[in-house]
């Protein structure tokens, strides 16, 4: 199986900060990588996938980088509604995998 | 507009066997490059994905749940059911079902079901 490691765990942040989350696959996956935003009660809702394409509808503040086994997700500019648990997802091969999440709380 | 809707039983008793449904609008799981997920996520803890399959009835499934699990389709109903067998204290948890989109060989979870939480207790 691919293991996915995020960086760091958890973070606090203000309101109009910058963040940055890693994530580092065990063997490389291409960009076969997918962020998440869940928040409480939620289902996880898809931001980034194929590494760097924004879905339809997630904000330009979010962006996504990287190829191979290190990836980064960056916020400019949180907003409240932002605060929220952030997963990366590899879709290289079955089975599919998720870090374990980053919970971005207020500072 | 796509959507997914989980249901099922709350509560089962362990060694039982869980059945669930997932009963989606929006799209044919006849349509290549459509899947449907399964996954489902402890308190605290990341999603883990359990099974999936795919517009071509190919199956694929978690290999540590592989033996427990099957997943299947009724198309005229545009329902996909997961079957769960032998269910243990520890598989308590909510359960998503949710719409795979793949495109170049690239594939990701668009649309999610809302959730539905599953406890196994005596």
């Amino acid at each position: 199986d691919i293991q996915m490691t995020q960086s760091p765990s958890s973070l606090s942040a203000s309101v109009g900060d910058t963040v940055t989350i890693t994530c580092r696959a065990s063997q490389n996956i291409n960009k076969y990588l997918n962020w998440y935003q869940q928040r409480p009660g939620k289902a996880p809702n898809v931001l980034i996938y194929s590494a760097s394409t924004l879905q339809g509808g997630v904000p330009s503040r979010f962006s996504g980088s990287g190829s191979g086994t290190d990836f980064t997700l960056i916020i400019t500019s949180l907003q409240p509604e932002d605060f929220a648990t952030y997963y990366c997802q590899q879709s290289y091969k079955t089975p599919l995998t998720f870090g374990q999440g980053t919970k971005v709380e207020f500072k | 507009q796509i959507t997914l809707k989980e249901s099922g039983p709350t509560l089962v008793k362990p060694t039982q066997t869980l059945t669930l449904t997932c009963t989606f609008s929006g799209f044919s799981l006849n349509s290549r490059g459509a899947g449907v997920a399964w996954l489902r996520q402890s308190p605290g803890k990341a999603p883990e994905w359990l099974t999936l399959l795919y517009w071509d009835d190919d199956e694929r499934y978690s290999p540590p749940l592989r033996g427990r699990l099957s997943i299947m389709k009724d198309s005229s109903k545009n329902q996909v059911v997961l079957r769960m067998t032998d269910m243990d204290p520890v598989d308590t948890a909510t359960y998503f079902c949710a719409h795979l989109i793949s495109g170049s060989g690239h594939e990701h979870f668009d649309y999610w079901g809302q959730g539905t939480l599953v406890s196994v207790s005596s």
